[in-house]
């Protein structure tokens, strides 16, 4: 079964803090993906990043990264220089390819609160 | 394009009552899904469909029934409102047939059941 774990509940930082979202995940299968999405204060769900479990390499897209290593079942997510805007909740998700292709589990989310 | 729309965005039910949550697209989209919003829940799958006429359930189906006669259409009905169904609720649609494909969420719908 797939499960993603997502420790911290609650995070505060100062502005131009970085910041590091855990996610740890769990599957069974060997091809899977793995999400970040976005929930600003707003409510909508933004879509940040999708990765497959082949492609280790770290992403970069400005001021956010995500580390992504197998042997930990983790991926984790960096905000560098944090601003107000990225208050909000993020939540990490997991679809596997082959058992579970068909149910995209998500982790409780971390509240991200950027102070000024 | 509209995306992923969803009636209406607030509604408010008494205990007992029935009503469809209402959830279109318009990218031709296979694959669609509803989800519950509960604090400190994170999102937990009701009901998906691969396809118009296939639906399936997720993890948390009770007191929920959907139908898919179409692509575009995925309602999600409420059969017999409880309080425990207060949440917020979202649809979401993808390419293809499987969930690991971007997931378009629409706007969500924020149910209180009295």
């Amino acid at each position: 079964a797939q499960k993603v774990t997502q420790a911290q509940t609650e995070i505060s930082v100062v502005e131009k803090e970085d910041v590091t979202l855990d996610c740890v995940y769990e599957t069974r299968d060997t091809t899977y993906y793995l999400f970040w999405y976005k929930q600003p204060p707003s409510g909508e769900l933004v879509f940040l990043i999708r990765r497959n479990s082949f492609d280790e390499q770290n992403e970069i897209s400005g001021r956010y990264s995500w580390n992504f290593q197998k042997s930990t079942s983790s991926f984790n997510f960096t905000i560098t220089a944090s601003q107000v805007v990225d208050s909000a909740v993020y939540f990490c998700a997991l679809s596997e390819a082959q058992g579970g292709s068909e149910k995209l589990v998500f982790g409780k989310g971390t509240k991200l609160t950027v102070n000024p | 394009n509209a995306g992923v729309t969803q009636t209406p965005k607030f509604q408010v039910l008494k205990t007992g009552q029935s009503m469809t949550l209402q959830c279109a697209q318009d990218m031709n989209h296979e694959y669609m899904s509803w989800y519950r919003q509960d604090p400190g829940m994170g999102l937990r799958l009701i009901h998906y469909s691969v396809g118009a006429g296939i639906t399936d359930q997720g993890e948390v189906p009770n007191g929920y029934n959907v139908s898919r006669s179409t692509t575009e259409d995925f309602p999600l009905r409420l059969l017999s409102a409880a309080p425990s169904q207060t949440s917020v609720y979202f649809c979401a649609s993808s390419y293809g047939r499987q969930a690991y494909n971007e997931q378009f969420f629409g706007p969500g719908t924020r149910l209180t059941v009295l």
